[in-house]
């Protein structure tokens, strides 16, 4: 089975400033996909970017990007210029490719979360 | 573009009681899922659909737990005989055929007194 592990509960940046969240994973598949989701207090959780693991480069969205280490197994999220909206608790999240071979396609395997705090 | 919804956004019971929350996935999207996500946790894979066929459960579902897609399009997630401990948000998702990206509705919380 696939475990996803987020070791920061809580971090903290100052407005416009640069913040990286850690995630590593552990799996014995090859092919799969990892995202990072976005959940602010009572809200909807959201989709903030997505890296196939069969691709070299790394995802970026806007001021959103990833740094994807598939042999240490680790998968990195870099906010650039952080900005007040986006406080939330993110979640690094795994889920097995098609053809992957394995039983768990279809759901995804989330890490515990870390609650990220943005300074004015 | 309607999103996931589903209802009720919040809902207080007895322990005993039944509970049941509705799920409308984004339409077109044959694939849905059911988490539980207690505060300050990740959420935790309960049990997904293809269309109208129940794919997968977790061991987190229980007996007394019960979801179905009838038709392959809304799903029910029924809870019996509530207990405190199943007070959580009950999150639905779904995503379209061939998708990589699953989209998730904004919860159901569920408090057990």
């Amino acid at each position: 089975a696939q475990t996803v592990t987020q070791s920061q509960p809580e971090m903290s940046v100052q407005e416009a400033e640069t913040v990286t969240l850690s995630c590593t994973y552990d799996t014995s598949e090859s092919d799969y996909y990892l995202f990072w989701y976005k959940q602010p207090p009572s809200r909807q959780m959201i989709l903030v970017i997505r890296q196939e693991a069969y691709k070299q480069q790394n995802a970026t969205e806007n001021r959103f990007s990833v740094n994807f280490q598939k042999a240490a197994k680790s998968f990195s999220l870099k906010i650039s210029d952080s900005q007040l909206g986006d406080a939330a608790m993110y979640f690094c999240a795994y889920r097995s490719a098609p053809n992957a071979g394995g039983t768990s396609y279809g759901k995804l395997t989330f890490g515990q979360g870390t609650i990220l705090t943005v300074h004015p | 573009d309607t999103g996931v919804s589903q209802d009720p956004r919040h809902k207080i019971t007895k322990r005993g009681q039944n509970v049941t929350f509705r799920c409308d996935p984004i339409s077109e999207h044959n694939r849905l899922y059911w988490y539980r996500q207690t505060l300050g946790q990740g959420p935790e894979f309960l049990t997904y659909f293809q269309n109208e066929a129940q794919l997968e459960k977790s061991r987190l579902l229980s007996d007394r737990f019960s979801a179905e897609r009838p038709k392959g399009s809304f799903s029910t997630l029924e809870i019996q005989r509530t207990e405190q401990g199943d007070s959580a948000m009950y999150l639905c998702a779904s995503s379209a055929r061939g998708g990589n990206t699953i989209y998730f509705g904004e919860g159901s919380w569920l408090t057990v007194v």
